[in-house]
């Protein structure tokens, strides 16, 4: 069976530092990548969606990026963390243009 | 106009009622339809797709209307642990992304 991990459970980081989340999925291979942020209180906001290894689709113009090294990894970046950054980020895989599953998340809190 | 529309409640129930979610969308070209379940700051998870023909999976039975552009879940004999916000969910079209909904909460009182 597929399973999705995302590392760390929780953050807080102060203003200005980098970030670096990872999501991984096993049991499955060359599926769709999704990063959602959810605000408190608010609605999923999809980020970024990948197809492949290195084909990044961007959704919101924002000071995040991400990558995906591995057909199974997905990464979550910033140079700089602004107070809106904070939020549940969630990864999420899809076998093909389907249904999603998600990761635990991680609730990044920017100080 | 939003692409995912839902009430957001809450519906405030006891225990054993029926309760009914609404959702529309605005794309007529999505061409799948979910209800994801999400608890208190843990993940959504994928509860029941929704087929033209209605579908139902135990207590949840979930219907589409595509001419509406209308979606329904059903809810009977609610449980306490029936309690979390319903979020409903569209293709975006011929893409893999999905639009969700911004939730509708369920409060499952004793």
């Amino acid at each position: 069976s597929q399973t999705i991990h995302q590392w760390p459970a929780t953050l807080v980081q102060p203003v200005g530092s980098p970030l670096s989340l990872e999501c991984t999925v096993e049991g499955t291979s060359n599926p769709n990548l999704y990063w959602y942020r959810q605000a408190a209180g608010r609605g999923l906001q999809l980020l970024f969606y990948s197809v492949g290894i290195g084909q990044i689709s961007s959704e919101v113009p924002q000071n995040l990026s991400a990558s995906r090294p591995q057909d199974r990894q997905f990464i979550l970046s910033s140079k700089k963390l602004l107070l809106s950054d904070s939020g549940f980020y969630l990864c999420a895989w899809s076998p093909a243009r389907r249904e999603q599953f998600f990761g635990p998340g991680t609730r990044l809190t920017v100080l | 106009r939003k692409e995912v529309e839902q009430d957001p409640g809450p519906f405030n129930v006891p225990e054993g009622a029926t309760v009914a979610f609404n959702c529309t969308y605005s794309n007529s070209a999505s061409q799948s339809f979910f209800w994801y379940r999400q608890d208190c700051r843990k993940e959504p998870k994928l509860l029941m797709s929704v087929y033209s023909s209605g579908n139902e999976d135990g207590r949840f039975t979930a219907q589409l209307n595509r001419a509406s552009q209308y979606i329904s879940l059903l809810i009977r004999d609610s449980k306490l642990s029936d309690s979390a916000t319903y979020l409903c969910v569209v293709n975006a079209g011929n893409t893999g992304k999905l639009i969700f909904g911004q939730g509708t909460t369920l409060q499952v009182k004793p």
